[in-house]
């Protein structure tokens, strides 16, 4: 397929456990968006890359919070020593260019559930 | 600051209504975009609509229809005939381009429901 593609799209942890969470963009778009959908919320804004910029981490709620991009395509958000508030589905989206008037496509998400 | 309600949380219709989702946004900028998404149970978030601050020109897609008007900051998305398909979240978002910043700030949701 052709889409975002991010993975596990469940994952269940103990609290106080790290976890990774992967995103794979379209093949060419240089913008790539994390965000975080807790039940019964909106979709909150994490952190923004943009190719070889220094990414936005202004929506990340807390240090535990951390994301890279390798090589401009994949990235990976972790979270260390998780929480149960930290429960929520962690949704990737790409865009062709970091600007604002070219959609966001998102993948289908990662559910993670703290216990 | 930027900001977007969607104060409708939950709608139910019966099939072949027409049902209008509401959608009211504050930005300090002069230029930005507004965007429509769906969410259907399955989870993805599928693109609906993008609308730049400067064309307030209604679109029409087939059964959606969308009326953008900056007098009273608002951009509501109506569905003519609903489906049963057309259930799902449907979220308002906003971009501001003035001031550099491209996420999306999104409203909360509406749910849709449809009856058959």
């Amino acid at each position: 397929g052709a889409g975002v593609s991010q993975s596990p799209s469940n994952k269940v942890t103990e609290k106080g456990k790290d976890v990774e969470l992967r995103c794979d963009p379209i093949s060419g778009h240089t913008a790539l968006y994390w965000y975080r959908q807790s039940l019964g919320q909106g979709l909150e804004f994490l952190i923004y890359f943009q190719g070889n910029s220094a990414p936005d981490k202004s929506g990340l709620p807390s240090d535990r919070f951390s994301a890279e991009r390798t090589g401009g395509s994949v990235s990976t958000l972790t979270i260390q020593r998780t929480q149960q508030e930290d429960s929520a589905v962690y949704l990737c989206a790409s865009s062709l260019q970091g600007v604002g008037n070219q959609p966001q496509h998102f993948g289908d998400g990662t559910r993670l559930s703290i216990l | 600051a930027q900001k977007v309600t969607q104060a409708q949380t939950e709608i139910s219709v019966v099939e072949k209504e027409d049902v209008t989702l509401d959608c009211v946004y504050e930005t300090r900028d002069t230029t930005y975009y507004l965007f429509w998404y769906k969410q259907p149970p399955s989870g993805e978030l599928v693109f609906l609509i993008r609308r730049n601050s400067f064309d307030e020109q209604n679109e029409i897609s087939g059964r959606y229809s969308w009326n953008f008007q900056k007098s009273t900051s608002s951009f509501n998305f109506t569905i003519t005939a609903s489906q049963v398909v057309d259930s799902a979240v449907y979220f308002c978002a906003l971009s501001e381009v003035g001031s550099g910043n491209t996420p999306l700030v999104f409203g909360k949701g509406t749910r849709l429901s449809v009856i058959a």
